[in-house]
């Protein structure tokens, strides 16, 4: 069975542009949620969907950022337009059970934004 | 991918001894705690979680103890392998509230 999976694995952009992430949880799983880890820094929460539904997007950090989850599937988080601190990784998870449960990770999205 | 560790709190031990890594959490109403391992290039990977009800759980080769009194929360890992070598994150909730992720201890394991 295939695991979360992200696209791009590493977006390398200029302050200024837009990117786009990609997640793809395991098939299934209602419960979807995208962190961020800013170099050296600790893993931090920014949203999570339950099915096509955000149930909790308190971990955002502005309106620069935008969430979708269309029909409940996969997840894009974009970024418009990227400032320099929007880099690190970002990471998908996603799980079955409501709540956290245990939550599989994908192997994240490295975005550098210069 | 990604390179973890970059000026997080590092412990160093010999393959075949035991680790110890500990955490303070500050949330005391996080009745759920989870270990994560994140190797370099890939996403944390769940290694074992307890609930505020307990005080120890065991897996395989690795011991999770929750002192709620204090509130710190430690990994015991035994007869540490070079392939337990990664950074390792806590993780709190409370109820079914997102995951507080700690900021991650790097474990290097020397032959």
């Amino acid at each position: 069975e295939a695991g979360v999976t992200q696209f791009p694995s590493h977006s390398v952009i200029e302050k200024g542009q837009t990117v786009t992430l990609r997640c793809d949880p395991i098939s299934g799983h209602d419960n979807l949620y995208w962190y961020r880890r800013v170099m050296g820094k600790e893993i931090k929460f920014l949203l999570h969907f339950v099915k096509e539904s955000k149930q909790d997007e308190s971990g955002m950090p502005n309106n620069r950022f935008l969430a979708e989850r269309t029909g409940g599937t996969y997840s894009t988080l974009k970024v418009q337009p990227a400032e320099l601190e929007d880099s690190g990784v970002y990471f998908c998870a996603s799980s079955q059970e409501v709540g956290v449960g245990e939550l599989f990770f994908g192997e994240g999205s490295r975005l550098t934004v210069l | 991918g990604e390179s973890v560790g970059l000026h997080l709190p590092t412990l160093s031990v010999q393959e075949g001894d035991n680790s110890i890594i500990n955490c303070a959490y500050s949330n005391s109403a996080s009745d759920y705690f989870i270990w994560y391992k994140q190797e370099s290039g890939k996403g944390p990977q769940f290694i074992i979680d307890i609930r505020s009800n307990m005080d120890k759980r065991q897996g395989q080769r690795v011991t999770v103890l929750l002192n709620k009194t204090v509130k710190h929360l430690s990994l015991q890992i035994a007869a540490t392998q070079p392939g337990d070598s990664a950074v390792y994150f806590c993780a709190e909730t409370a109820g079914y509230s997102t995951l507080t992720f700690g900021k991650g201890t790097m474990l290097l394991v020397s032959p």
